[in-house]
């Protein structure tokens, strides 16, 4: 499978636990996006990176949550101290197109978070 | 301030029928808009997508039709079938990259 992979797949935790996910984009894509979605919402975004250059940040991503992509490759997204609002799914995607316009972004199966 | 604005929340069509999604956006500076389906517990697939340089686009029983004027876009599926049910969200992107999504529409198509 040479798609966007993401894990786990599934985490529940206890309110005030730090969570990791990792995504594995697919190979050479240069640019990685995280994306958060609620039940009957659609996906909204919270950051991304081009490379290892995280270059934005949605206002929605508190000081609680902290995402890496080192080497340019996979990316991890860390919440600490987990609220019980943030129970979601996280879905994560990767683009490449050296050009300055918005580009196909293809979409991993998602983390789907449970904070009791 | 919700950007692109979908209708409707839910959709109900028989097999080989015709089911039509819209979407409105505010941001002229979007230039990208695709259209994603997604499966209960799956993440969004890509459907298809349309630049503002042409008015219609399709890809087999897939079309999108883009109004720039009116900031409206729509998806139309011809032939429905029972396998096409599912939760479809359009979506804008511009030159900052990131995709702001429509709240999604359930299609049900029934056989």
């Amino acid at each position: 499978d040479t798609g966007v992979s993401q894990d786990p797949r599934h985490k529940i935790t206890k309110r005030g636990q730090n969570v990791t996910f990792r995504c594995d984009p697919i190979s050479e894509h240069n640019r990685l996006y995280w994306y958060r979605q609620t039940l009957g919402q659609g996906p909204e975004f919270l950051t991304y990176f081009q490379n290892e250059a995280q270059l934005e940040k949605s206002r929605l991503l508190s000081d609680r949550f902290s995402a890496e992509r080192p080497k340019g490759s996979f990316s991890t997204l860390e919440i600490q101290r987990t609220e019980q609002g943030d129970s979601a799914m996280y879905l994560c995607a990767s683009s490449n197109r050296a050009s300055g316009r918005t580009d196909t972004q293809y979409f991993g199966p998602g983390t789907r978070l449970t904070v009791l | 301030q919700q950007q692109v604005k979908q209708s409707p929340q839910s959709l109900i069509v028989q097999k080989g029928g015709i089911s039509i999604i819209n979407c409105a956006y505010e941001n002229t500076a979007f230039d990208y808009f695709p259209w994603y389906q997604q499966f209960p517990g799956k993440g969004p697939a890509l459907l298809i997508a349309i630049r503002p340089d042409v008015s219609e686009k399709k890809e087999g029983r897939f079309t999108i039709s883009f109004n720039k004027s009116a900031k409206q876009f729509s998806l139309h599926i011809m032939d429905s079938q029972p396998g096409d049910s599912a939760t479809y969200f359009c979506a804008a992107g511009g030159s900052n990259y990131k995709l702001t999504f429509g709240k999604g529409t359930l299609l049900t198509v029934n056989p």
